[in-house]
């Protein structure tokens, strides 16, 4: 049973790049959500999407944006990016149900490096 | 803005003993909570759910709820060095986002 999977694995990017990051979700999940996670700091939500629709959005400007198509899978993009954007990206997903009760299993995350 | 608030740490305890790892939370009405533990440079994985107060145990890992106090823990058993972390406490947040804390981190010394 293959878990959430993310790539790339890593990335080097220089400000003012745009950059697509991808996650695809665990088997028989349909949600997937995305956190930013900087140094030394808990993940933070970015957005989630469910049905191929962004249901719910984090504290975060409208340079991130994100889509999800119909196998499930997602990518989020990051326009005009700053130094503040270097973190760790996380995709996680979760089956359908009652919504505070689904857990969210994470990827292996995306580690990205804006110079 | 709804809170989650770890104590940093680093809480340091000896290889066999118990390691007790707190968190509390602002929202009154939440109804699951989560505890994810993460190595250095990895992604978070799960450890335990809980939703009704009191204790669950799961091998040498238990939670503990109180959600009169807003607070819950982990409690780890016969702690290991493989056990050395960072933990996470996780709350929703409006119900689809996980709100976490900044997390503990916790040294298992042989």
């Amino acid at each position: 049973d293959a878990g959430v999977t993310q790539s790339p694995t890593h990335l080097i990017k220089t400000r003012g790049q745009q950059v697509t990051l991808r996650c695809s979700p665990k088997s028989g999940h349909d949600t997937v959500s995305w956190y930013q996670q900087a140094l030394g700091q808990g993940p933070q939500f970015i957005f989630q999407y469910y049905e191929e629709e962004e249901r719910q959005r984090g504290n975060f400007p409208d340079r991130f944006s994100g889509h999800q198509f119909p196998n499930y899978s997602s990518e989020l993009n990051v326009n005009a990016l700053l130094l503040g954007d270097s973190a760790l990206y996380l995709c996680a997903s979760s089956l359908p149900g009652l919504a505070e009760m689904d857990t969210q299993y994470f990827g292996p995350g995306t580690r990205l490096t804006v110079l | 803005q709804k809170e989650v608030e770890q104590n940093s740490g680093p809480l340091s305890v000896p290889e066999g003993a118990i390691a007790s790892l707190n968190c509390t939370y602002s929202d009154r009405v939440s109804q699951s909570f989560f505890w994810y533990r993460q190595y250095s440079g990895k992604s978070p994985e799960l450890i335990m759910s809980i939703y009704s107060n009191g204790d669950k145990e799961d091998g040498r890992f238990t939670a503990q709820l109180n959600k009169a106090s807003q607070y819950v823990s982990l409690l780890i058993r016969d702690s290991q060095p493989s056990d050395s972390a960072t933990y996470l406490c996780a709350v929703p947040n409006s119900g689809y986002a996980l709100n976490f804390g900044k997390g503990t981190s916790l040294l298992v010394t042989p």
